[in-house]
């Protein structure tokens, strides 16, 4: 256990619909990256938050935005969502130290499916 | 060219032998590097991180860096069958912070 949790575990939408996805951190680690992975792929950074400010962002449409909160929680949301969307996303917490060392904490998942 | 490449197997080793997994990357400036185990269904588990050339050993893992070759590798040595899963290489490139770009995975049997 990593202590990163996600929710919900699983979510099944239709195309066009929004969803949000949220993430707690461990203890004492400020900065979430979110990853999208597809099946059969590896994990797709798609973007990351340091003290609520997003910190870099991927290849991912601005349909895919996010948030941090002053507790360092975050939220993941998609908009008009596409049947491409259906993934595995992962939600990772690490410490924030901005030292290329840090090791990121994968939360278990939040497995979406669109319809 | 991929940014980090993995053989995708499956690769099937027996039980107590020596698995041998193999990444090579990009971007010559990248720092840190990872090795992340993912059972079907689970999410990505760390097993190792290097950072310098050389070897790292923790239990019956191995991790080697080779930053001229621009090449890591995980060896496991007396596998189990438990060590079945897709193993993702991860590296952290020289703009990072800790932006990971991973590899497809290389699914790993070990058969008993």
């Amino acid at each position: 256990e990593t202590g990163v949790t996600q929710s919900p575990t699983h979510l099944i939408k239709t195309r066009g619909q929004q969803v949000t996805l949220r993430c707690s951190s461990q203890s004492g680690h400020n900065t979430v990256s979110w990853y999208q992975q597809a099946l059969g792929q590896g994990p797709q950074f798609i973007f990351q938050y340091y003290r609520e400010e997003e910190n870099g962002r991927g290849n991912f449409p601005p349909r895919f935005s996010g948030l941090q909160f002053p507790n360092y929680s975050s939220e993941l949301n998609v908009n008009a969502l596409e049947l491409d969307d259906s993934a595995l996303y992962l939600c990772a917490s690490s410490p924030g130290t901005s030292s290329n060392q840090e090791t990121q904490y994968f939360g278990p998942g939040t497995r979406l499916l669109v319809l | 060219q991929k940014e980090v490449e993995q053989n995708s197997g499956p690769l099937s080793v027996p039980e107590g032998a020596i698995a041998s997994l193999n990444c090579t990357y990009s971007d010559r400036g990248s720092q840190s590097f990872f090795w992340y185990r993912q059972y079907s269904g689970k999410s990505p588990e760390l097993i190792m991180s290097i950072y310098s050339n050389g070897d790292k050993e923790d239990g019956r893992f191995t991790a080697q860096l080779n930053k001229a070759s621009q090449y890591v590798s995980l060896l496991i040595r007396d596998s189990q069958p438990s060590d079945s899963a897709t193993y993702l290489c991860a590296v952290n490139p020289p703009w990072g912070n800790e932006k990971l770009t991973f590899g497809t995975g290389t699914r790993l049997t070990i058969i008993p």
